[in-house]
């Protein structure tokens, strides 16, 4: 299978644990993003990443959230003394690029990640 | 910022009725995305349309965009009980160069339910 693969599909974790979502593009794809949504609404972005870089994390609250993107290995959402309100389902997305050349390419998901905060 | 917004929020029809779906932003896009989504699963794309395009067409589906009352619209035709699911808009913008932001902005989303 050669879509966006994201683990583990489920995760639980208590108050004030750490979160690590994994996140890995499709096959030729280079620029992944994170996306949260919260039941009963649309996808919230949070992240963009290219290879070893941040290339906009505006929607990614201050403190607490982190990602990467290494040069080996799938993208990873990191989530420290997480709280009941991040509770939610975690989306990866991956495209092939986006310079005018690949500006209308679509983005892929995964299946994403639920995450529950007992 | 820009906020695409669908409307209905919901929409039930029988099977083998056409069922629209309207989606609204506020900003200038680059391209316009429709995907569909069912329960507990991720987004899968439906159809990408640019912002000189009008109109464009994928099987069953039809979107059309207007970008000078910035919406566009998805038509189903001949709906199918397999169709039910949540439909989203998701726009894209660009700077001026052409390059796209990268990410993308999601409306609410309409649910839609086809009864056999």
């Amino acid at each position: 299978n050669a879509g966006v693969m994201q683990n583990p599909r489920h995760l639980v974790r208590r108050r004030g644990q750490e979160a690590r979502l994994r996140c890995s593009p499709m096959k030729g794809h280079s620029h992944v993003y994170w996306y949260r949504q919260l039941p009963e609404e649309g996808l919230k972005f949070m992240v963009y990443l290219q290879k070893e870089n941040i290339i906009d994390e505006s929607g990614m609250p201050k403190e607490r959230f982190s990602a990467e993107f290494p040069k080996e290995g799938p993208s990873i959402l990191r989530i420290q003394q997480v709280v009941r309100g991040d509770s939610a389902a975690y989306f990866c997305a991956s495209s092939i690029g986006t310079d005018s050349t690949y500006s209308n390419q679509p983005q892929h998901f995964g299946d994403g990640t639920r995450l529950s905060i007992l | 910022s820009q906020q695409g917004e669908e409307d209905p929020q919901a929409l039930s029809i029988q099977e083998g009725e056409n069922a629209t779906m309207n989606c609204s932003y506020k900003t200038s896009i680059n391209n316009l995305q429709w995907y569909r989504q069912n329960s507990g699963r991720g987004l899968v794309h439906l159809i990408l349309i640019r912002s000189n395009e009008r109109e464009k067409h994928s099987g069953r589906l039809r979107v059309t965009l207007d970008t000078s009352k910035k919406s566009s619209s998805l038509l189903i035709t001949a709906s199918r009980a397999a169709d039910t699911a949540s439909y989203f808009c998701a726009t894209d913008g660009s700077n001026a160069g052409g390059t796209s932001y990268g990410k993308l902005t999601f409306g609410q989303g309409t649910i839609l339910t086809v009864h056999p």
